[in-house]
């Protein structure tokens, strides 16, 4: 039974490029979060998806992020035109059911942007 | 504001030696709480959760955490600590009061001295 995979692990990019991370949750999970981690810092809440819909998204900055969760495939974040402040760990969680079902993490993708 | 406070941002104990790491939370009359730990460039695995019932809650690797809703507090206990607990955890708190998404403290890194 896989867990929540995340890729790619490691991306890095150059500021202004666009970087695009991807989220397959378990199996008959349709509930995904995505949170980031600042260095030296906890994780912090982005968004939260349904399939084909955006729950929550109190947690995204206003510009150049997006998430998506398409009814087939993986959930989507996408960063445009990244700048040095965007190099984090972003992470995906998946649940069973939403209201504060448990959360189950994936390994998470480290972007540095040079 | 929605808060979680881990106070000690390191701590350093012998192998052996019981183990606190400490976790208050700002607000929620019934908060579902959680433990997690990370290794160096690792995802999140849970430790234990609570959610109600027992305010005593068993975990894996050995650790326990009691809640006590006076103190706003869920500390993380563990008898006697091994060489691999080396890492950092990381207090959460969701729940209804929460909305969808669970709200991290900036984390502890212990340090297991032989």
């Amino acid at each position: 039974n896989a867990g929540v995979m995340q890729n790619p692990r490691h991306l890095v990019r150059r500021r202004g490029q666009e970087a695009r991370l991807r989220c397959s949750p378990m199996k008959g999970h349709s509930h995904v979060y995505w949170y980031r981690q600042l260095p030296e810092e906890g994780l912090k809440f982005m968004v939260y998806l349904q399939k084909e819909n955006i729950i929550d998204e109190s947690g995204m900055p206003k510009e150049r992020f997006s998430a998506e969760f398409p009814k087939e495939g993986p959930s989507i974040l996408r960063i445009q035109q990244v700048v040095r402040g965007d190099s984090a760990a972003y992470f995906c969680a998946s649940s069973l059911s939403g209201g504060n079902g448990e959360q189950f993490f994936g390994p998470g993708t480290r972007l540095t942007v040079l | 504001a929605q808060s979680v406070t881990q106070p000690d941002i390191h701590i350093t104990v012998s192998e052996g030696a019981s183990l606190e790491l400490r976790c208050n939370y700002s607000y929620g009359a019934t908060p579902y709480l959680f433990w997690y730990v990370q290794s160096p460039g690792q995802g999140l695995q849970l430790l234990l959760k609570y959610f109600s019932g027992d305010t005593l809650v068993q975990g894996i690797k050995g650790f326990e955490a009691e809640f006590k809703r006076s103190q706003s507090s869920f500390n993380l206990r563990k008898p006697s600590v091994h060489w691999s607990d080396a890492a950092e955890y990381f207090c959460a708190v969701g729940g209804v009061e929460y909305g969808n998404k669970l709200v991290f403290g900036a984390g502890t890194i212990l340090r297991v001295k032989s």
